[in-house]
């Protein structure tokens, strides 16, 4: 079956623009992560969305990020006056509700700001 | 919160010897414990995990042990070949109905011929 989708794959913008990246879960799939990977160095937490549960922001690095899930299904993070400190590999992942289940890594979406 | 140390950073042994990779984990609450494994450009893949109440997890050419009581664990990969060449990042949470995971900083595993 597919695995997790992300888009764009490759997003170049300058210093200062708003930036969406979009995550397309594994079907059936309702948790819903999103980490950060910055060149060379390992994945930090940034949110994850449970079902209907309130999600779990504390990972957010400033208010200039936000993220929300549609229906269930697609998120999409949101990166508001984007700054160069902002670049680095976002990486979506998604898993089965439930004690124990692995999360599924997208191929992330990689982020220059100019 | 959860921090996790991952040791070395780089690894390089010869074709067919053994590549061991070491963490250890703040929090004792802690209870799932994935290894992804990420080649160059391409997503993390989940090549073993394992659970608190488990000692040691083998599969195949892998295994993972976990030291509760120290708070380490550890990837054993034996008869190295040179597609195992990658960086390994492990990982630690406590799982509830959804599991936020904090990673190591990775390592950089070299098999050479």
């Amino acid at each position: 079956g597919a695995g997790v989708s992300q888009s764009p794959s490759n997003k170049v913008t300058e210093k200062g623009k708003d930036v969406e990246l979009r995550c397309d879960p594994i079907s059936g799939h309702t948790a819903l992560y999103w980490y950060r990977q910055s060149l060379g160095q390992g994945l930090e937490f940034l949110i994850y969305f449970q079902g209907n549960s309130a999600p779990d922001k504390s990972g957010l690095p400033s208010d200039r990020f936000s993220a929300e899930r549609t229906g269930g299904s697609v998120s999409t993070l949101t990166i508001q006056r984007t700054q160069q400190e902002d670049s680095a590999v976002y990486l979506c992942a998604s898993s089965l509700p439930g004690r124990y289940q692995p999360q599924h890594f997208g191929d992330g979406t990689r982020l220059s700001i100019l | 919160g959860e921090n996790v140390e991952q040791h070395p950073s780089t690894l390089s042994v010869q074709e067919g010897d053994s590549a061991v990779i070491k963490c250890t984990y703040s929090d004792s609450a802690s209870n799932y414990f994935p290894w992804y494994k990420q080649e160059l450009g391409k997503r993390p893949q989940l090549i073993i995990d394992i659970r608190s109440n488990v000692g040691e997890k083998k599969d195949q050419r892998i295994a993972v042990t976990l030291n509760k009581t120290a708070k380490h664990f550890s990837l054993h990969i034996t008869e190295t070949q040179p597609e195992d060449s990658a960086v390994y990042f492990c990982a630690a949470t406590y799982t509830g109905t959804a599991s936020k995971l904090t990673f190591g900083t990775g390592t950089r595993l070299q098999v050479t011929l």
